[in-house]
């Protein structure tokens, strides 16, 4: 079965510490994985792909597919990262995600 | 300019009414969705339209009904809507695959 899991509802660290936010996936095929973001009160966006192999704000998120991961990586939180964190893969259907249910990721100054 | 708006944002009715929940996206995206946030921020997708075309549908009560006039437009319509509709309603656009660009979020209260 398709899932994704993200094992921390929530994950607190203080300014400036490294932060990780992880993700696992069960899947038999190659997905394609993704990282949302959800700030306070703002739209839901696209933070990152795994196809890009790009930062964005510092991010980055490598697809390991021994370990089915694909954890959201900073070494140095920063305030504004406080957000609620999705990770998502698209597997047999391009259009249809498979959501994670979420990690409310909370900087502490 | 919003890339992808909807309308209402906020949206309080009582149990048994119908209203409408409309979305507009200005990207020239051939792809939107409809997707329902609950209280504990879980996201479900509930349809995605391909120009104009319904490429999936969710088991959702049929009192959802999506209507897309043109490639740019899908509209949410609820009847006989109940407690457990209230939620929000996050609209999204894109052109090949993944969702890219969401909507603003529109905030329903069933009362």
């Amino acid at each position: 079965a398709q899932r994704v899991t993200q094992p921390e509802k929530l994950l607190s660290v203080f300014k400036g510490a490294p932060v990780e936010l992880k993700c696992n996936y069960s899947y038999s095929g190659s997905p394609e994985l993704f990282w949302y973001v959800q700030y306070s009160r703002q739209r839901l966006q696209l933070l990152l792909r795994h196809i890009s192999r790009e930062s964005i704000k510092g991010f980055t998120a490598d697809l390991n597919k021994g370990e089915t991961s694909f954890h959201l990586k900073k070494p140095f939180a920063q305030e504004e990262d406080s957000a609620m964190y999705y990770c998502a893969l698209s597997g047999d259907s391009n259009y249809q995600l498979i959501w994670g249910a979420g990690t409310k990721l909370i900087i502490k100054p | 300019d919003t890339a992808v708006s909807q309308t209402p944002k906020y949206l309080v009715t009582q149990m048994g009414n119908d209203k409408s929940i409309k979305c507009e996206q200005n990207l020239g995206h051939d792809t939107m969705y409809w997707y329902k946030q609950d209280s504990k921020k879980f996201l479900k997708i509930m349809f995605s339209y391909n120009n104009k075309e319904l490429i999936i549908n969710e088991t959702v009560p049929n009192r959802f009904s999506p209507k897309s006039p043109d490639k740019a437009h899908l509209n949410l319509h609820i009847n006989s809507l109940e407690l457990g509709d209230s939620a929000v309603y996050f609209c999204a656009s894109s052109q090949t695959g993944a969702p890219a660009f969401f909507g603003q979020g529109t905030r329903l209260t069933v009362v």
